[in-house]
């Protein structure tokens, strides 16, 4: 029972690249979500999904797009890759009727 | 005004000390709310929730709500080494969908 998995682990990529942040999960959670973590700034939601087939901009949407792939599988894709999105990145998934959030490792990514 | 607040520190105590994290909130629509640890390059692990006001207890860990003045603490009794790492406060929004993170508060506890 492995959780909250998220690959890679770390990526280093040149701006203007892109990239597929993955994140799955065996909780069988409906709801999954994409934070970032910047120092000095705290966790903020990039985007989330309620349910397999649903997606939702959070705080910090611009630059990124995502796909609810089932209800197990939820990615994150840079389309081209900027300085800014120099980040740590964390997958979370939550039950239905409850309000914890459960983590994965992260996943650190550096644009040059 | 953030919607949760949280004082960065960092925060050094010495091992076997009682040590207060504490965050304030803006709304008082919120009524759920949680206390993350955070160890250094892992992912956020929950710790303690309450949805209510009062008290909750859990070993060493004893986290508290005051919803009358909107503040949510977090005490650690006899704390230990292992207890280093980033406490991050948060709270439901009011739909449920979302949670809203404090900053983190750094601690660090020496031997």
């Amino acid at each position: 029972n492995a959780g909250v998995t998220q690959t890679p682990k770390f990526q280093v990529l040149k701006t203007g690249q892109s990239m597929t942040l993955q994140c799955a999960q065996d909780m069988n959670h409906n709801s999954m979500y994409w934070y970032r973590q910047d120092p000095g700034m705290g966790l903020r939601l990039i985007y989330y999904s309620a349910s397999e087939g649903t997606t939702d901009k959070g705080e910090v949407p611009n630059g990124y797009n995502v796909s609810r792939l089932n209800k197990r599988e939820f990615s994150l894709r840079l389309e081209s890759a900027a300085p800014s999105q120099t980040s740590v990145y964390f997958c979370a998934t939550k039950r239905e009727g409850l309000y914890e959030q459960y983590f994965g490792p992260g996943t650190r990514l550096t644009v040059t | 005004q953030k919607e949760v607040e949280q004082d960065p520190g960092p925060l050094s105590v010495p091992e076997g000390a009682i040590v207060s994290l504490n965050c304030t909130y803006s709304n008082s629509a919120f009524q759920y709310f949680m206390w993350y640890r955070q160890y250094s390059r892992k992912g956020p692990e929950l710790l303690m929730y309450t949805y209510s006001s009062g008290n909750k207890e859990d070993g060493r860990f004893t986290a508290q709500v005051d919803k009358s003045s909107k503040y949510i603490s977090l005490f650690i009794r006899d704390s230990q080494p292992s207890d280093s790492a980033t406490y991050l406060c948060a709270v439901a929004n009011q739909a449920g969908t979302a949670l809203i993170f404090g900053k983190g508060t750094t601690l660090s506890v020496s031997s």
